[in-house]
């Protein structure tokens, strides 16, 4: 069974600062993978996909995550955090072949202080 | 055009007594997905809907819970004589295709917070 680990519940950084979350996947087969975002009393929102086309994947908000098959990881990364991006973030793969059923990592919340 | 809504948005029940959670899709999308979100459990997935093929139920916790997809659109998830460990936010999200290789985007509604007392 395919899983995601988020390292970090919790991330605190200055705004301007660089945004990183980190997401490891465990699976003998490169899934597809997901980066997720809930905003306070609302629902998730895609950020990004990898769907096994380019490594580099480019997302809303100047979010961007990069797949390393050889770390097997998709860490989600941003130049400059502003106050907005205050959020939780979650990680999720879908088995190829599986049908679209998500698995999700256990969310990384992040604050962003002046 | 509108997004995926659910109601009702927060439902408090007793212990033992069987609720109702309603998911109304995008229009025109052909999956649908039911997820729970808990404090213990962090987002797990529960059942989905593709189409007319019969439905993923691999993610229910028990046979207290089932599901629903009238018409292939609304979609109603019923928990039968609920426990306190059904406490959590039920989310729902559709998607314009689901088949084995989809990788559509899911989008998600609001969620139903359940709680049981």
């Amino acid at each position: 069974a395919q899983s995601v680990t988020q390292l970090g519940s919790h991330v605190s950084v200055s705004e301007g600062a660089l945004v990183l979350l980190r997401c490891n996947y465990s699976s003998s087969v490169p899934p597809y993978l997901f980066w997720y975002v809930q905003y306070p009393n609302q629902g998730l929102q895609l950020l990004l996909k990898y769907t096994s086309a380019a490594t580099l994947v480019k997302g809303i908000n100047g979010f961007e995550a990069e797949f390393k098959k050889s770390e097997t990881s998709f860490h989600l990364t941003k130049p400059s955090a502003h106050m907005r991006d205050a959020a939780e973030y979650f990680c999720a793969v879908s088995e190829i072949g599986g049908g679209n059923k998500l698995t999700f990592g256990t969310g990384t919340q992040l604050k962003v202080e002046l | 055009g509108a997004g995926v809504s659910q109601s009702p948005s927060n439902k408090v029940t007793e212990k033992g007594k069987d609720v109702e959670l309603r998911c109304d899709p995008i229009s025109g999308h052909t999956a649908l997905y039911w997820y729970r979100q808990s404090l213990g459990q962090g987002l797990e997935f529960l059942i989905y809907f593709q189409g007319n093929s019969a439905p993923d139920k691999s993610g229910l916790p028990s046979d207290r819970f089932s599901a629903e997809r009238t018409g292939g659109s609304v979609s109603t998830l019923t928990i039968q004589r609920t426990q306190q460990e059904d406490s959590a936010v039920y989310l729902c999200a559709s998607s314009f295709g689901g088949g084995a290789s989809s990788t559509d985007t899911q989008y998600f509604g609001p969620g139903t917070r359940l709680t049981v007392l």
